[in-house]
């Protein structure tokens, strides 16, 4: 069974203050991990898709690493503001066919104005 | 811009009646997805399909079927909805998965909110 696991389940913030938070996956067999934000009452919307060990992407303010060999990656939000709030789902994909991906559980992200 | 549609935005159903939840993508996906979501549970996959007339199980299928006649259109079906199955549902699409999926994405629905009475 595949763990994808993230923290903190949820988290406050002051406008202007910078937070991140992990996302824990295996670290056989990878192919790719998947960043989505989901905002209330919307669809969850891809951020990143990241694929090579030491990866970074950036997104505007949203950065994102990744290290494949112990399996983790950051999520950083830079001056968080009100409109980042929502919850944000990591992913694992392996790399065996065509096979789902499997998410954690995600972050609550509450930016308080 | 892929856009995936589902059918419903809310629905309220009696336990015991069949319950059939639509999703059309227009981006010609060969890959569809249906995921429930409840809270402090994530994201859990139903089932999915990587091509016309296939279908997979996924996590949690008892209780669903699927049904993908077309290729941009994947139907969640409850034969026989119950209580338990009040959820957020969600359906998704995506290009292809797997080692020659390079930076592709899901895309998501806007969710279908089912209420089991």
């Amino acid at each position: 069974i595949l763990n994808v696991e993230q923290s903190p389940q949820s988290l406050h913030v002051q406008e202007g203050d910078s937070t991140n938070f992990t996302c824990s996956f295996p670290s056989s067999n990878f192919y790719a991990l998947h960043w989505y934000r989901w905002e209330t009452a919307k669809s969850p919307e891809a951020l990143f898709v990241m694929t090579l060990n030491g990866d970074e992407k950036k997104k505007g303010q949203i950065s994102a690493t990744l290290n494949t060999k112990e399996g983790y990656s950051y999520l950083y939000i830079k001056g968080s503001q009100p409109e980042d709030s929502a919850t944000y789902l990591c992913a694992f994909e392996r790399n065996s066919g065509n096979t789902p991906l499997v998410f954690g559980k995600g972050t609550r992200l509450s930016v308080i104005a | 811009d892929v856009k995936v549609t589902q059918s419903s935005r809310y629905l309220v159903k009696r336990t015991g009646e069949k319950v059939f939840l639509e999703c059309v993508q227009d981006m010609d996906h060969e890959n569809m997805f249906w995921y429930r979501q409840d809270p402090g549970l994530g994201l859990r996959l139903i089932y999915f399909s990587y091509d016309v007339k296939m279908k997979e199980k996924g996590d949690i299928p008892e209780g669903y079927s699927v049904s993908r006649e077309k290729k941009e259109r994947f139907s969640l079906i409850l034969e026989s909805a119950s209580t338990n199955q009040t959820s957020m549902y969600l359906c998704a699409s995506s290009s292809r998965i797997g080692p020659s999926s390079y930076n592709s994405p899901l895309h998501f629905g806007n969710g279908t909110r089912l209420t089991v009475t």
